[in-house]
């Protein structure tokens, strides 16, 4: 089956700073990438999402990058604020059953 | 729109007993449903995948004698831990897909299960 790794487990910025969480993926059939991001006893909430047909996509403060070759995906936060402190989970997941594998998660700490 | 909800958001109950959680569609029709566990710290993990009027699909290692899941209708499904352990005190998570949007769930707010 599918498995996701994703680093850091931890990371911790300074306000203003960008923060990148990266995740790798086994399956190269894999074709549907979301993030989420859940803050603490919330549910998850989807950020941002990329299918492989597409490298990069931004949504303001957020963009994530897709390489299918090597097979891993990042997420990118630019001008960080205390309110993207949260867990923030990758999933990938392929066309069929569309049931995600999820990353064990990054917890954002951005310092103000 | 895509709201789910749980019920009850948090319960705590005695060893042995059972305890039922729902989670509604409140504003779609979901055609698949997913249930998740989750551990303080830790990932999601998938218990079992429902759909609507037929049986549960459950992950490697989850009992499904012990987490009954039932998809009765098209904005309901229920999860009922039977013969509770304190081992079974966790975060559960739903999540719903919406007919014709295969890739997108939608997740519930969650239910903090304690059993003592």
């Amino acid at each position: 089956g599918e498995n996701v790794e994703q680093h850091p487990s931890t990371l911790s910025v300074q306000e203003g700073d960008s923060a990148v969480i990266k995740c790798t993926y086994s399956d190269s059939a894999s074709n549907y990438f979301p993030w989420y991001k859940q803050e603490l006893g919330k549910r998850p909430q989807l950020i941002i999402d990329i299918r492989s047909n597409v490298g990069e996509k931004k949504d303001q403060r957020i963009a994530v990058t897709l390489n299918k070759t090597a097979k891993h995906f990042s997420l990118h936060i630019t001008e960080t604020q205390p309110e993207d402190s949260a867990v923030y989970f990758c999933a990938a997941s392929m066309g069929g059953s569309y049931i995600p594998t999820f990353g064990r998660g990054t917890s954002l700490i951005v310092h103000p | 729109g895509a709201v789910v909800s749980q019920h009850p958001s948090w319960v705590i109950c005695k060893s042995g007993t059972s305890v039922k959680i729902e989670c509604r569609s409140l504003d779609f029709q979901a055609t698949t449903m997913f249930w998740y566990r989750q551990f303080p710290k830790q990932s999601l993990m998938l218990m079992a995948t429902s759909n609507e009027g037929s049986k549960a699909t459950y992950e490697q290692g989850v009992e499904k004698d012990k987490f009954l899941i039932n998809h009765a209708s098209l904005t309901l499904s229920t999860l009922t831990v039977t013969s509770a352990h304190p081992e079974d005190s966790s975060f559960y998570i739903c999540s719903a897909r919406a007919a014709g949007v295969p890739y997108e769930q939608y997740f519930g707010p969650g239910t903090r299960l304690t059993v003592t």
